[in-house]
């Protein structure tokens, strides 16, 4: 079946340093999704990215969509203790229609102060 | 609005008891989904529905069974539960695709323990 793989499982960095997560798969995809779970919490959305090299930007988070549209990568700049937590990437299923996803098995980022 | 809630936060069973978890989601979503989450293995998709009355299996649907008798909520059972279903929990809702991918709205989870 489809899979996805994450990278790095865990980073832990100093408070102003820089974080990437990366996220592939061996087929190409429809779209992917990036949520957001804060520690005890549940993912919370952040962005969807559908155009094959398509660049989005919230603040410090820089989310790319690879041009083959096989992986994808979120990169925050100067990290703060807020962006403690871990971070999914989720393509949708192949042949969409239901809107499921496919979770990648996430990066916990740590956040020294 | 609520969004999603999911009743009960917490629960332990023994072996072999039974028992309903229930989600309700207040934003008129046609697609509704279980998940569970385990340690180092992301969210695992157990059964999913498009709409009040259906249902159908997801990643890892053994050992459960769902239902949506309402739209506006989606309950997953354990008929007799089981160590391996240790997990947290969580329900999630999503407008229809139309064309579209929507993204999902998650509910605070529910934490099992099987001893």
């Amino acid at each position: 079946g489809q899979q996805v793989m994450q990278i790095p499982q865990y980073q832990h960095v100093q408070e102003g340093e820089d974080f990437t997560t990366y996220c592939n798969s061996s087929t190409t995809l429809s779209n992917i999704q990036w949520y957001k779970q804060r520690p005890g919490g549940h993912p919370v959305f952040l962005i969807q990215l559908v155009k094959s090299g398509e660049v989005k930007k919230q603040k410090r988070l820089t989310f790319q969509f690879g041009e083959a549209k096989k992986n994808s990568s979120l990169h925050i700049t100067a990290t703060q203790t807020t962006d403690v937590g871990t971070y999914f990437c989720a393509p949708t299923a192949s042949g969409g229609a239901t809107n499921k996803l496919i979770f990648g098995t996430g990066t916990l980022l740590a956040v020294q102060p | 609005n609520a969004g999603v809630t999911q009743t009960p936060k917490f629960r332990v069973l023994k072996t072999g008891q039974s028992m309903t978890l229930l989600c309700a989601q207040d934003m008129n979503h046609e697609y509704m989904y279980w998940y569970r989450q385990d340690p180092g293995m992301g969210l695992r998709l157990i059964h999913y529905s498009v709409g009040e009355g259906t249902t159908a299996k997801g990643e890892v649907p053994d050992g459960y069974n769902v239902s949506r008798l309402k739209k506006q909520n989606f309950l997953l059972g354990l008929e007799s539960a089981a160590p391996s279903q240790t997990s947290v929990y969580f329900c999630a809702s999503s407008k229809t695709s139309g064309g579209a991918y929507n993204e999902q709205f998650f509910g605070p989870g529910t934490r099992l323990t099987v001893l």
